[in-house]
């Protein structure tokens, strides 16, 4: 059964610095990673999408990288900024009986403080 | 281009009744997923559709079930509800091309259901 982890589950980091978020996998038979950002009370909101042929994608101050030999991925957040502030969710696209569905961690909460 | 829209947005019920929630996808995707957040389980998938067809189902009662329209639009209803049924309901619409190929997840705002 596949099990999706992120690490911690919350941290703050000053204006400026860079935030780095983990998510790791059991299983690494995934067809794809994705990665959102919740804010409170609201639904999910893309960020990147990684193929499971792929070792990373970027967007902006945003790079994500996946490794599925050791089942983790990693998402960077460049230069971060007070708005940067939200839950991060990854989901692994796990195969199952009848197709398939989205794994989801629990998130890392994220406070940018100014 | 219109996102995901989620109706209602927020409803109040009382044990035992049953509540319809509402789901339009963004045009052209023929997937829908809905999902269950609370605080203590985070993230559980309820069901996915894809051309009016239940493709795969998670770990819920029988009470929750739903159904997508020839236009992708889906339902799902949840009957006899209990208090442990509040929760944030989100959809979420993907563009699957063919076989493998998952799509990005686009999810709506969802329906925050309260069960006193």
């Amino acid at each position: 059964k596949q099990e999706v982890t992120q690490i911690p589950a919350a941290l703050s980091v000053p204006e400026g610095e860079n935030l780095v978020l983990n998510c790791s996998f059991t299983d690494s038979a995934i067809y794809n990673l994705q990665w959102f950002r919740q804010d409170p009370g609201k639904g999910l909101t893309s960020l990147l999408l990684i193929q499971s042929s792929q070792r990373e994608q970027t967007s902006g101050r945003l790079n994500a990288s996946l490794d599925k030999s050791s089942g983790r991925s990693t998402l960077y957040i460049a230069a971060s900024q007070p708005g940067d502030s939200a839950t991060y969710l990854c989901a692994v696209f796990v195969t199952t009986d009848s197709w398939g569905k989205f794994q989801f961690g629990a998130g890392t909460q994220v406070v940018v403080t100014p | 281009k219109a996102g995901v829209t989620q109706t209602p947005r927020y409803l109040i019920k009382t044990r035992g009744q049953q509540v319809t929630l509402s789901c339009s996808p963004i045009s052209g995707h023929r997937s829908v997923s809905w999902y269950q957040q609370t605080p203590g389980q985070g993230l559980q998938f309820l069901f996915e559709y894809f051309s009016e067809t239940q493709r795969n189902k998670g770990n819920f009662p029988g009470r929750f079930s739903g159904r997508q329209f020839s236009n992708s639009r889906s339902e799902m209803n949840v009957s006899t509800l209990e208090l442990g049924d509040s929760a944030l309901y989100l959809c979420a619409s993907s563009l699957v091309s063919g076989a493998g190929d998952t799509g990005e997840l686009f999810f709506g705002e969802g329906s925050r259901l309260t069960v006193l």
